[in-house]
């Protein structure tokens, strides 16, 4: 159980353009999803947070207008990456907590995005 | 908010000894304590965890300790084999999970 799935795994996309990425919780309700991003040997830093039917609440220094996030069901929630440049290379991440008050994550299996 | 501090960066021990990894928080309403160990290009995958109104929990060679007064938590890793070797990283939780800056282990066979 507890199931988070990602696609896709990985993209190439030129500079200037979006890019979509989707995550689903398989078997399980999410009413909170949260979205990280890494880069090389580094850690996972958290990007936003979204609950179902609502705004995305979004880090300090992390660009609203840049990065979309809808989460439009209880299993479903997008990043997309807008006017992508090549700083925005990275390994994203979502996260899922079930509801009902429950405390832990399930992380998906990671995009790897590359804008060339 | 959460701040989380990991030591060490780095860590090489020889296969059959003992691996401790400390971490270090500050936002006393964090209540949750999570270890997650990841390899290259894969998710974070949750060995074990730790609740604020426990002390200590143990998992065949991994346990963990958590002293809420000077706001600790350790995870100990005995007996390691090549396999443990990857990047490891607490994290606290009160509402959102805030990350370690991790410990890359390599276990020398």
């Amino acid at each position: 159980g507890a199931v988070v799935s990602q696609h896709p795994s990985r993209v190439i996309c030129k500079s200037g353009t979006s890019v979509k990425i989707e995550c689903r919780s398989l078997d399980f309700q999410a009413t909170t999803m949260f979205w990280y991003r890494q880069f090389p040997k580094q850690s996972l830093m958290l990007m936003a947070t979204s609950n179902e039917g609502s705004k995305a609440t979004y880090e300090q220094g992390v660009e609203k207008d840049k990065f979309l996030i809808n989460h439009a069901s209880l299993t479903l929630s997008t990043l997309t990456v807008t006017s992508a440049h090549p700083e925005d290379s990275s390994f994203y991440i979502c996260s899922a907590r079930a509801r009902g008050g429950h405390i832990e994550q399930y992380f998906g299996p990671g995009t790897r995005l590359t804008v060339t | 908010g959460e701040n989380v501090e990991q030591h060490p960066s780095t860590l090489s021990v020889q296969e059959g000894d003992s691996a401790v990894i400390k971490c270090t928080y500050s936002d006393s309403a964090s209540n949750y304590f999570p270890w997650y160990k990841q390899e290259l290009g894969k998710r974070p995958q949750l060995i074990i965890d730790i609740r604020s109104n426990v002390g200590e929990k143990k998992d065949q060679r991994i346990a963990v300790t958590l002293n809420k007064t000077a706001k600790h938590f350790s995870l100990h890793i005995t007996e390691t084999q090549p396999e443990d070797s990857a990047v490891y990283f607490c994290a606290a939780v009160d509402y959102k999970l805030s990350f370690g800056a991790g410990t890359t282990v390599t276990v020398r066979a």
